[in-house]
């Protein structure tokens, strides 16, 4: 009964790199949620996801950023062109439904930008 | 514009004695309040929730207030253990989001 699978758990890229980062919601979990954790700062909503539909992403910086949730396979947030200010610790979460309490969280992605 | 703070980072309690974690939000409409422990390279880990109609919610040795009019929210650990050192966050759900305070890290001192 693996939990939100997130891998990798590090990530280095150099400036201007692509980072792809992903995320295996729980078994019958359909909804993806990716929050991102600055240094000294709490954590913040990104984006919400369902199967192959982007419900919500109200937190996503408007240039360089995508996620998705395909019918098949892992969501992916993908930032472009990475510059130092991404680097963060990236964590996905996943509900079985609207999360009314606290669900899941994966181990998260430790991106560093150098 | 953080909505929901944690103005503690740190706090250090005795085992065995009470431990106190506090947070304030700015947002009336948040219908759900909840507090979050993680431990260094997890994710953080479900702890307890609050629906904006209680005050009070008890698990074991977790209890969680609620004062509305103060727009503040607070943790009580008792007893507290070393297993319990890790960071807390609070949280608050609005819509599809969560809002997640910049957390406590708590130490009990055996």
């Amino acid at each position: 009964n693996a939990g939100v699978m997130q891998n990798p758990r590090h990530l280095v890229r150099r400036r201007g790199q692509e980072a792809r980062l992903r995320c295996s919601p729980m078994k019958g979990h359909s909804h993806v949620y990716w929050y991102r954790q600055l240094p000294e700062e709490g954590l913040k909503f990104m984006v919400y996801l369902q199967k192959e539909n982007i419900i919500d992403e109200s937190g996503m910086p408007k240039e360089r950023f995508s996620a998705e949730f395909p019918k098949e396979g892992p969501s992916i947030l993908r930032i472009q062109q990475v510059v130092r200010g991404d680097s963060a610790a990236y964590f996905c979460a996943s509900s079985a439904q609207r999360a009314n309490y606290g669900y899941t969280f994966g181990s998260g992605t430790r991106l560093t930008v150098v | 514009d953080q909505q929901v703070k944690q103005n503690s980072p740190s706090l250090s309690v005795q085992e065995g004695r009470i431990s106190i974690l506090n947070c304030d939000y700015t947002n009336s409409m948040f219908d759900y309040f909840l507090w979050y422990k993680k431990y260094p390279a997890e994710g953080p880990t479900f702890l307890i929730s609050i629906s904006s109609i209680k005050d009070k919610n008890e698990d074991g040795r977790f209890t969680v207030f609620l004062n509305k009019s103060a727009k503040h929210l607070s943790l009580h650990i008792v007893p507290s253990q070393p297993g319990d050192s890790a960071v807390y966050f609070c949280a608050a759900i609005s819509g599809n989001q969560f809002y997640f305070g910049t957390g406590t890290s708590l130490t009990v001192i055996p």
